[in-house]
Order: C-alpha cells, then sequence, then structure tokens
C-alpha cells in the first residue's frame, strides 16, 4: 500500500529542538519530492519546505534557519529537524509527496508551550 | 510570503453546482501549471483532487473540475452531495522553489 506515516511530534517548550519522521511504503523518497506542509489549530496549510530527488532542499522564509529537511533512503523515510521553537510553530504537520501534494500522511501534533 | 486569496466560506444544496475561486498574482499561479486542489474533511488529512490546474487523480468524482484565468483558478463541484461537504485548498508553484496555499474555503452543503 502507498503511504505515508509521520511520527515524532509532541510537547516541547519554546526553543527546544523536535525531529519528525516521515515514513514511506509503496514507493521510492529517493525519486521524488517530498514537502512538510503544516496546519496550525483551526487554520489554513502553510508550506514549510521541499527535499528533492536530487537532494536539494528549500524552505518558507518564516523557517529562517531553524528546520532542516532530511532523507534516508535506506530507511525509505523523510525528516524534519526543528529547532529554537516558538510558539507559533504549533501545528499539525504533514508530510506530501510531489510538486501536486498527490499523496499526504495523517500528521504528527507539535505543541509549544511552556 | 503571503497566501493566496480564497473565500472564507461557499454553500450550495444538494444536486446544485458552486464554484471555490482562488486568487494569486502573475508570478505565482498566473505563472504556472502548478496550481492543485485538495479537500480536508474535518479532522482528517487533505486529499489531492485537482492537480495541474485541471486534471483529475485516479479515483476523484467527475463531479470536479478545474480551471485557470489569468491570476485566479476555480474549483467547480457539480450535482454538490453531503460528502462534499469539507474545507477546500488551493496551492500553486510560486516560483524559486517555494510553494504556497491558499487560506481555505468552507463548503456548506446545505
Amino acid at each position: 500500500e502507498v503511504q505515508l506515516v509521520e511520527s515524532g511530534g509532541g510537547l516541547i517548550h519554546p526553543g527546544g529542538s523536535l525531529r519528525l519522521s516521515c515514513a514511506a511504503s509503496g514507493f521510492s523518497v529517493s525519486v521524488s519530492y517530498m514537502n512538510w506542509v503544516r496546519q496550525a489549530p483551526g487554520k489554513g496549510l502553510e508550506w514549510v519546505s521541499v527535499i528533492y530527488s536530487a537532494g536539494t532542499t528549500y524552505y518558507a522564509d518564516f523557517v529562517q534557519g531553524r528546520f532542516t529537511i532530511s532523507r534516508d533512503n535506506s530507511k525509505n523515510t523523510v525528516y524534519l529537524e526543528m529547532n529554537a521553537l516558538r510558539a507559533e510553530d504549533a501545528a499539525m504537520y504533514y508530510c506530501a509527496r510531489d510538486t501536486m501534494f498527490d499523496l499526504w500522511g495523517r500528521g504528527t501534533l507539535v505543541t509549544v508551550s511552556s | 510570503q503571503s497566501a493566496l486569496t480564497q473565500p472564507a466560506s461557499v454553500s450550495g444544496s444538494p444536486g446544485q453546482s458552486i464554484t471555490i475561486s482562488c486568487t494569486g498574482t502573475s508570478s505565482d499561479l498566473g505563472a504556472y501549471i502548478y496550481v492543485s486542489w485538495h479537500q480536508q474533511h474535518p479532522g482528517k488529512a487533505p486529499k489531492l483532487v485537482i492537480f495541474d490546474v485541471s486534471k483529475r487523480p485516479s479515483g476523484v468524482s467527475n463531479r470536479f473540475s478545474g480551471s485557470k484565468s489569468g491570476n485566479t483558478a476555480s474549483l467547480t463541484i457539480s450535482g454538490l452531495q453531503a460528502e462534499d461537504e469539507a474545507d477546500y485548498y488551493c496551492s500553486s508553484y510560486r516560483g524559486t522553489n517555494v510553494w504556497v496555499f491558499g487560506g481555505g474555503t468552507k463548503l456548506t452543503v446545505l
């Protein structure tokens, strides 16, 4: 079955760090464009980052060097390392495939609170 | 990076057709074919319903159609059904390896 499963979310204090994982099955992340998209509670979708099949990475302006997207082809998994977390980073984080976002995971919830 | 502009809400009766607009600029939505639409039911993950402006993924009802004119894309749902009640989001490539979503539209089936 083709699917994405996110994990790694949780409660973190402001300024803390967290690493999210997105495990893929049924296709290879190494030949796909893989995105992270977030959704704050009661708000809309917001694109965060992409890693291309070539391995190049890009980020939304609000990331400001705090997040790093990466992948492990042997585990068929994409990661989002988040540092210096702020209250406004609290959201459900989804991974999604390709430039058309044709496949989404169920998301992992990140809560930032002291 | 401001979001694409969508109406906050639209509504329609069963069997009717509705259209949701998504407005960008000549630098994003107006410049590329990489416009997609996503349906999200409460508490669920988004689901792709239209990609590349007007293409439908396998398994998506042909009641869903998309179009674009200038800097505005549109999603039309015909023969409205209760199950179509959801939030709908557009997305577009913005250039320089950045993507953007619309603010979302809540569709209510009366």
